[in-house]
């Protein structure tokens, strides 16, 4: 299986340019999120989604968009690129993060690192 | 909002000698937790989870202890390898559909 796959893994952008990280996955979960990684502040959730039209906010949603049109996709949208976005972003699923009916593991794209200028 | 804190940010053991690594919650409502680590250029990966209606739970060479009464959370890892430098974070289940993230810990394993 490839698991989550994430698209690009770099990408540079001018302030002001959008822009669409594509994350896929072939595990049929339906929970999906997107994280940032900045040094020193660990992964904070931007979205999320627990299943096809469904998306909510996460701690720090400002500046992003998320639609999930199917299971296997969570694109995240960058609406005007900001310095202050750059950073590592994780995509990852599961079946659930509750641990209640199975485990909570969470599973992990590679990141697409963006730097924007 | 909580947040998941960890005591110490970097860590070094000897290749061979246990490591203990720990993490510290604010939120009693929080039930369930992760642990998880990270290789250089790498997404994190699931390591261990327990409840919180448990206080310790063993895996492969891991064991996640739970501390309800100090909101304290540990990972022990046994007989540390080098392919165990990584940075290690906890993870906290708060609110449903939501894992907040500790800050991390940076694990070296000296040869």
């Amino acid at each position: 299986n490839a698991g989550v796959t994430q698209t690009p893994k770099f990408q540079v952008l001018k302030t002001g340019q959008s822009m669409t990280l594509q994350c896929a996955q072939d595990m049929n979960h339906e929970y999906m999120s997107w994280y940032r990684q900045d040094p020193g502040m660990g992964l904070r959730l931007i979205h999320y989604s627990v299943g096809a039209g469904i998306t909510d906010q996460g701690e720090v949603p400002n500046g992003y968009n998320v639609s999930r049109s199917t299971t296997e996709d969570f694109p995240l949208r960058l609406l005007s690129a900001a310095p202050s976005q750059t950073s590592v972003y994780f995509c990852a699923s599961s079946y659930s993060v509750t641990g209640l009916d199975n485990t909570g593991e969470l599973f992990f794209g590679e990141g697409s690192r963006l730097t924007v200028l | 909002g909580e947040s998941v804190g960890l005591h110490l940010p970097t860590l070094s053991v000897q290749e061979g000698d246990n490591s203990i690594i720990n993490c510290a919650y604010s939120n009693s409502a929080s039930d369930y937790f992760i642990w998880y680590k990270q290789e250089s250029g790498k997404g994190p990966q699931f390591i261990i989870d327990i409840r919180s209606n448990m206080d310790k739970r063993q895996g492969q060479r891991v064991t996640v202890l739970l501390n309800k009464t100090v909101k304290h959370l540990s990972l022990q890892i046994a007989a540390t390898q080098p392919g165990d430098s990584a940075v290690y974070f906890c993870a906290e289940n708060i609110e449903a559909n939501n894992l907040f993230f500790g800050t991390g810990t940076r694990l070296t394993v000296i040869p």
